[in-house]
């Protein structure tokens, strides 16, 4: 079993559709990061979170410490948004991140 | 603030062949990591360096994998000879402080290299 799981490993929505997608650990944190990839192969940083809730625009992270849970939404999705999406956890015992598989999103016009 | 650095941006050799990719990592951030990413998977932590020494080399294929970062500012990753399953994006990404994830984590565009 993977430390870290997202789902679903593929999503495709209709512009303008709330979307979500979930990331599970199983191991202790310090922090948790939703990134996001492009067909080009960049990674960018969307979110760095610990504790709660963050927005930034039109997507939403939230974390659940307890449950080892986390979601990243997008609101009134475009196809833009289209992109891998992957979760990463930096792990309490060290200092590297383990990363999920990520989430292929496709948003069609 | 300039980002993370990478080149070449895409490269095409043939097994057995040599190849390089160089990364030059935000001003000031001392952990510089080079990652492995296969199609269809997560990325994979190859080598983090502390300045100019290794943390953390234990997923690094040595017999044909050598990264060097010797004044502790950019750094190179080898792969000599290239086989076909090399065929990935290597992303390299740095952070502040003392091997602290969590501060400033950045990454690099990536190289995406294929093995013919």
């Amino acid at each position: 079993k993977n430390e870290v799981e997202q789902s679903p490993q593929n999503l495709t929505a209709q512009e303008g559709e709330f979307i979500t997608i979930n990331c599970s650990y199983s191991v202790g944190i310090s922090a948790l990061h939703w990134l996001q990839q492009h067909p080009g192969g960049g990674i960018v940083s969307l979110f760095m979170l610990s504790s709660g809730k963050k927005k930034h625009g039109r997507l939403i992270a939230t974390i659940n410490i307890q449950e080892k849970h986390s979601s990243l939404h997008i609101t009134a999705s475009h196809p833009r948004d289209s992109a891998v999406y992957i979760c990463a956890v930096g792990e309490t015992s060290g200092s590297r991140l383990t990363f999920g598989e990520g989430t292929q999103l496709t948003v069609n016009p | 603030e300039a980002g993370v650095a990478q080149s070449p941006r895409y490269k095409i050799i043939e097994k057995r062949q040599s190849v390089a990719f160089w990364c030059n990592p935000i001003s000031g951030h001392a952990t510089l990591y080079w990652y492995q990413q296969i199609l269809g998977q997560g990325p994979k932590l190859l080598i983090q360096f502390q300045n100019n020494g290794v943390v953390d080399d234990s997923q690094l294929p040595k017999d044909r994998f050598s990264a060097e970062r010797l004044k502790g500012v950019d750094s190179t990753l080898k792969i000599q000879p290239a086989k076909l399953e090399d065929s990935a994006v290597y992303l390299c990404a740095s952070s502040l402080g003392k091997g602290q994830v969590n501060y400033g984590y950045t990454f690099g565009s990536g190289t995406r290299l294929t093995v013919v």
